[in-house]
């Protein structure tokens, strides 16, 4: 049981280059979001999703997609990198129906615009 | 919509010294709370959750905190801190209804000095 998984960990970008990040669960968890981590600011929500095939904007969308094809993978897209973009990028997912509440988090992302 | 106030960026504390760290929110509904901990280069692990009941809620590592609904708080506290607790400490809120997206602080950084 490996969690939440991030790939890749690692990511250096040219300005206008785009890329894909990849979380995967094998919780089996209906819910999932991306954040991003900037110093001084916490963690902000870029999308979620609240089960397969759906999706949803969370607090800081522009600049970014995403796409939910199965239950234990959620992507997030950047089409034209930007610097404002360099951030460590954190997936997290939760099941619903428990009455727990806990989002469990992957080990991030960092990715670097130049 | 609600927000999150760590009232303390950095905290130096001794080992084995009591250590509080300090989080207000603000929201016009009933909220879940939560303290996550995050060690270097890791992601994010819950502490412990605040839903209901007792408003003293005991989590992992030895770790407390209280919900004072007139105060809209929800203070960690830890009467004898370790090397090991060395991490950033994230408090976060989310509604009870909905897709329970959090609303994270901007993060208290605890350093243990020996």
């Amino acid at each position: 049981n490996a969690g939440v998984t991030q790939t890749p960990k690692f990511r250096v970008l040219k300005t206008g280059q785009s890329m894909t990040l990849l979380c995967a669960q094998d919780m089996n968890h209906e819910y999932m979001y991306w954040y991003r981590q900037d110093p001084g600011m916490g963690l902000r929500l870029i999308h979620y999703s609240v089960g397969e095939g759906t999706t949803a904007k969370g607090e800081v969308p522009d600049g970014y997609n995403v796409s939910r094809l199965k239950k234990q993978n959620f992507l997030l897209g950047l089409e034209s990198a930007a610097p404002s973009q360099t951030s460590v990028y954190f997936c997290a997912s939760r099941k619903t129906g428990t009455g727990d509440y806990e989002q469990y988090f992957g080990p991030g992302t960092r990715l670097t615009v130049t | 919509a609600q927000s999150v106030t760590q009232l303390d960026s950095q905290v130096p504390v001794f080992e084995e010294a009591p250590v509080e760290l300090r989080c207000n929110y603000s929201s016009s509904v009933s909220v879940y709370l939560f303290w996550y901990v995050q060690y270097p280069n890791q992601g994010l692990q819950l502490l412990l959750k605040y839903l209901s009941g007792s408003t003293l809620v005991k989590g992992i590592n030895g770790f407390e905190a209280e919900f004072n609904k007139s105060q809209t708080s929800f203070h960690l506290r830890k009467p004898s801190v370790h090397i090991s607790d060395t991490a950033e400490y994230f408090c976060a809120v989310t509604l009870l209804q909905g897709a329970q997206k959090l609303v994270f602080g901007q993060g208290t950084r605890l350093t243990i000095n020996p």
